[in-house]
Protein backbone atom coordinates (compact mmCIF):
# COMPACT_ATOMS: atom_id res chain seq x y z
CA UNK A 1 0.00 0.00 0.00
CA UNK A 2 1.52 3.65 -1.12
CA UNK A 3 1.69 5.06 2.08
CA UNK A 4 3.44 8.44 3.89
CA UNK A 5 4.18 7.18 7.61
CA UNK A 6 5.48 9.46 10.54
CA UNK A 7 6.48 8.20 13.93
CA UNK A 8 5.58 8.72 16.98
CA UNK A 9 2.02 9.72 16.18
CA UNK A 10 1.50 11.37 19.96
CA UNK A 11 4.87 13.05 21.84
CA UNK A 12 4.63 14.70 25.00
CA UNK A 13 8.17 16.13 25.94
CA UNK A 14 10.15 18.81 27.91
CA UNK A 15 11.78 21.90 26.82
CA UNK A 16 15.06 21.36 25.67
CA UNK A 17 15.32 17.80 25.35
CA UNK A 18 16.13 17.05 22.33
CA UNK A 19 13.88 14.84 19.67
CA UNK A 20 13.20 13.19 15.97
CA UNK A 21 10.04 12.51 14.34
CA UNK A 22 10.53 10.24 11.22
CA UNK A 23 8.77 9.89 8.02
CA UNK A 24 8.97 7.45 5.64
CA UNK A 25 7.44 7.01 2.25
CA UNK A 26 7.18 3.93 -0.07
CA UNK A 27 6.35 5.46 -3.13
CA UNK A 28 9.97 6.28 -4.84
CA UNK A 29 8.47 10.86 -4.64
CA UNK A 30 11.59 12.65 -4.99
CA UNK A 31 9.78 15.51 -3.02
CA UNK A 32 9.06 15.76 0.77
CA UNK A 33 8.00 18.45 3.22
CA UNK A 34 7.21 18.70 6.72
CA UNK A 35 4.31 20.90 7.95
CA UNK A 36 2.76 22.23 10.85
CA UNK A 37 -0.78 22.83 11.49
CA UNK A 38 -2.21 25.37 14.04
CA UNK A 39 -5.80 26.38 14.73
CA UNK A 40 -6.82 29.35 12.39
CA UNK A 41 -3.18 29.33 10.77
CA UNK A 42 -3.48 26.74 8.14
CA UNK A 43 -0.47 24.46 7.04
CA UNK A 44 2.92 26.15 7.49
CA UNK A 45 5.71 24.94 5.65
CA UNK A 46 8.76 24.15 7.91
CA UNK A 47 11.24 22.42 5.06
CA UNK A 48 11.41 20.67 2.06
CA UNK A 49 13.58 18.47 0.23
CA UNK A 50 13.83 17.86 -3.67
CA UNK A 51 15.91 14.99 -3.60
CA UNK A 52 18.69 13.51 -1.28
CA UNK A 53 20.65 16.12 -0.01
CA UNK A 54 19.09 19.03 -1.30
CA UNK A 55 16.95 20.76 1.22
CA UNK A 56 16.04 24.24 1.79
CA UNK A 57 13.89 26.46 4.12
CA UNK A 58 10.01 26.74 4.24
CA UNK A 59 8.21 29.63 5.81
CA UNK A 60 8.51 28.78 9.36
CA UNK A 61 12.10 26.68 9.59
CA UNK A 62 13.45 28.60 12.89
CA UNK A 63 14.33 26.26 15.56
CA UNK A 64 13.86 22.90 13.41
CA UNK A 65 16.34 20.67 11.22
CA UNK A 66 15.99 18.14 8.74
CA UNK A 67 18.31 15.67 6.91
CA UNK A 68 17.66 13.81 3.86
CA UNK A 69 19.97 11.10 3.01
CA UNK A 70 17.85 7.89 1.42
CA UNK A 71 15.44 8.71 -0.70
CA UNK A 72 12.39 7.37 1.10
CA UNK A 73 13.30 9.14 4.68
CA UNK A 74 13.09 12.80 6.22
CA UNK A 75 13.12 13.05 9.68
CA UNK A 76 12.03 16.25 11.51
CA UNK A 77 14.71 17.09 14.13
CA UNK A 78 14.08 19.86 17.57
CA UNK A 79 17.32 19.82 18.66
CA UNK A 80 16.09 21.79 21.33
CA UNK A 81 12.19 22.25 21.74
CA UNK A 82 10.67 25.43 23.12
CA UNK A 83 6.55 25.37 24.43
CA UNK A 84 6.01 26.91 21.09
CA UNK A 85 6.77 24.25 18.86
CA UNK A 86 3.39 22.56 20.21
CA UNK A 87 1.46 21.51 17.21
CA UNK A 88 0.41 18.91 15.00
CA UNK A 89 3.03 17.74 12.31
CA UNK A 90 2.74 16.43 9.01
CA UNK A 91 5.06 14.98 6.34
CA UNK A 92 4.06 14.57 3.10
CA UNK A 93 5.78 13.46 -0.33
CA UNK A 94 5.18 14.09 -3.70
CA UNK A 95 6.89 13.24 -7.22
CA UNK A 96 7.24 16.46 -8.68
CA UNK A 97 6.75 20.22 -7.35
CA UNK A 98 3.15 19.83 -9.28
CA UNK A 99 1.20 16.70 -8.39
CA UNK A 100 -0.61 15.95 -5.16
CA UNK A 101 1.31 15.64 -2.19
CA UNK A 102 0.71 12.57 -0.43
CA UNK A 103 -0.29 13.16 3.88
CA UNK A 104 1.10 11.24 6.90
CA UNK A 105 -1.26 10.85 9.62
CA UNK A 106 0.18 13.66 11.70
CA UNK A 107 2.28 13.41 15.26
CA UNK A 108 0.79 15.22 17.94
CA UNK A 109 3.72 17.40 19.95
CA UNK A 110 3.16 18.72 22.92
CA UNK A 111 6.53 20.49 24.84
CA UNK A 112 5.77 21.32 28.26
CA UNK B 1 6.12 37.21 2.65
CA UNK B 2 4.25 35.31 0.55
CA UNK B 3 0.53 34.19 1.40
CA UNK B 4 -2.80 32.85 0.55
CA UNK B 5 -5.78 34.39 2.10
CA UNK B 6 -8.89 32.06 2.32
CA UNK B 7 -12.23 32.74 2.80
CA UNK B 8 -14.65 32.12 4.52
CA UNK B 9 -13.15 30.70 7.40
CA UNK B 10 -16.56 29.15 8.32
CA UNK B 11 -18.98 27.73 5.57
CA UNK B 12 -22.71 26.42 6.82
CA UNK B 13 -24.88 24.73 3.60
CA UNK B 14 -28.04 22.50 3.29
CA UNK B 15 -27.68 18.97 1.72
CA UNK B 16 -28.06 19.35 -1.82
CA UNK B 17 -26.95 23.27 -2.08
CA UNK B 18 -23.72 24.64 -3.52
CA UNK B 19 -20.51 25.72 -1.72
CA UNK B 20 -18.32 28.14 -2.64
CA UNK B 21 -14.70 28.63 -0.98
CA UNK B 22 -12.64 31.37 -1.99
CA UNK B 23 -8.06 31.43 -1.81
CA UNK B 24 -6.50 34.49 -3.12
CA UNK B 25 -2.13 34.45 -4.00
CA UNK B 26 0.15 36.98 -3.63
CA UNK B 27 3.58 35.15 -5.09
CA UNK B 28 2.69 36.05 -8.75
CA UNK B 29 5.30 32.91 -9.67
CA UNK B 30 2.85 30.48 -8.02
CA UNK B 31 1.79 27.92 -10.65
CA UNK B 32 0.32 24.54 -9.19
CA UNK B 33 -2.75 25.29 -6.62
CA UNK B 34 -4.40 22.36 -4.85
CA UNK B 35 -6.81 21.70 -3.01
CA UNK B 36 -6.85 19.14 -0.10
CA UNK B 37 -9.72 18.21 2.00
CA UNK B 38 -9.30 17.12 5.86
CA UNK B 39 -11.10 14.73 7.85
CA UNK B 40 -11.01 15.02 11.41
CA UNK B 41 -7.84 13.11 13.07
CA UNK B 42 -6.89 12.52 9.55
CA UNK B 43 -3.77 14.39 7.36
CA UNK B 44 -5.22 16.21 3.93
CA UNK B 45 -6.00 14.46 1.25
CA UNK B 46 -6.36 16.15 -2.42
CA UNK B 47 -9.63 16.68 -3.87
CA UNK B 48 -9.00 18.52 -7.15
CA UNK B 49 -5.80 20.74 -8.37
CA UNK B 50 -5.29 23.19 -10.83
CA UNK B 51 -2.52 24.70 -12.81
CA UNK B 52 -1.84 28.38 -13.77
CA UNK B 53 -2.24 27.35 -17.78
CA UNK B 54 -5.89 26.04 -17.20
CA UNK B 55 -8.81 28.33 -16.69
CA UNK B 56 -11.26 25.51 -15.08
CA UNK B 57 -11.10 22.49 -13.87
CA UNK B 58 -14.22 19.61 -12.90
CA UNK B 59 -14.75 16.21 -11.24
CA UNK B 60 -17.77 15.20 -11.05
CA UNK B 61 -19.47 17.60 -8.13
CA UNK B 62 -16.07 19.55 -7.38
CA UNK B 63 -14.58 22.53 -10.24
CA UNK B 64 -12.06 24.91 -9.47
CA UNK B 65 -11.56 27.71 -11.39
CA UNK B 66 -8.07 30.22 -11.86
CA UNK B 67 -8.01 33.48 -12.33
CA UNK B 68 -4.05 33.89 -12.77
CA UNK B 69 -4.52 38.11 -13.38
CA UNK B 70 -6.40 38.81 -10.38
CA UNK B 71 -4.18 35.84 -8.38
CA UNK B 72 -7.67 34.12 -7.42
CA UNK B 73 -8.62 31.01 -7.47
CA UNK B 74 -12.27 28.60 -6.29
CA UNK B 75 -13.64 25.62 -4.96
CA UNK B 76 -17.69 24.85 -6.41
CA UNK B 77 -19.02 22.06 -4.58
CA UNK B 78 -22.48 21.43 -6.27
CA UNK B 79 -25.08 18.88 -4.36
CA UNK B 80 -23.58 18.72 -1.42
CA UNK B 81 -23.12 16.00 0.38
CA UNK B 82 -23.40 15.11 4.89
CA UNK B 83 -19.83 13.34 3.89
CA UNK B 84 -18.88 16.63 2.18
CA UNK B 85 -18.20 17.86 5.88
CA UNK B 86 -15.12 18.32 6.17
CA UNK B 87 -11.75 21.36 6.54
CA UNK B 88 -10.66 22.54 3.09
CA UNK B 89 -7.38 24.18 2.26
CA UNK B 90 -6.47 25.80 -0.81
CA UNK B 91 -2.81 26.06 -1.43
CA UNK B 92 -0.55 27.76 -4.22
CA UNK B 93 2.83 26.10 -5.12
CA UNK B 94 5.84 27.49 -6.52
CA UNK B 95 7.79 24.40 -8.09
CA UNK B 96 10.20 26.47 -10.48
CA UNK B 97 13.30 26.38 -8.64
CA UNK B 98 11.46 24.93 -5.43
CA UNK B 99 8.85 23.71 -3.72
CA UNK B 100 7.29 26.24 -1.50
CA UNK B 101 3.86 25.60 -1.04
CA UNK B 102 1.81 27.71 1.07
CA UNK B 103 -1.89 26.94 2.26
CA UNK B 104 -4.60 29.28 3.04
CA UNK B 105 -5.55 29.39 6.46
CA UNK B 106 -8.43 26.62 5.79
CA UNK B 107 -12.48 26.30 5.56
CA UNK B 108 -14.60 24.79 8.12
CA UNK B 109 -17.97 23.07 5.83
CA UNK B 110 -20.84 21.95 7.68
CA UNK B 111 -23.35 20.57 5.65
CA UNK B 112 -26.64 19.81 6.97
CA UNK B 113 -29.05 16.61 6.56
Amino acid sequence: EAQVTQNPRYLITVTGKKLTVTCSQNMNHEYMSWYRQDPGLGLRQIYYSMNVEVTDKGDVPEGYKVSRKEKRNFPLILESPSPNQTSLYFCASSQTSENEQFFGPGTRLTVL
Amino acid sequence: GENVEQHPSTLSVQEGDSAVIKCTYSDSASNYFPWYKQELGKGPQLIIDIRSNVGEKKDQRIAVTLNKTAKHFSLHITETQPEDSAVYFCAASTGTGGFKTIFGAGTRLFVKA
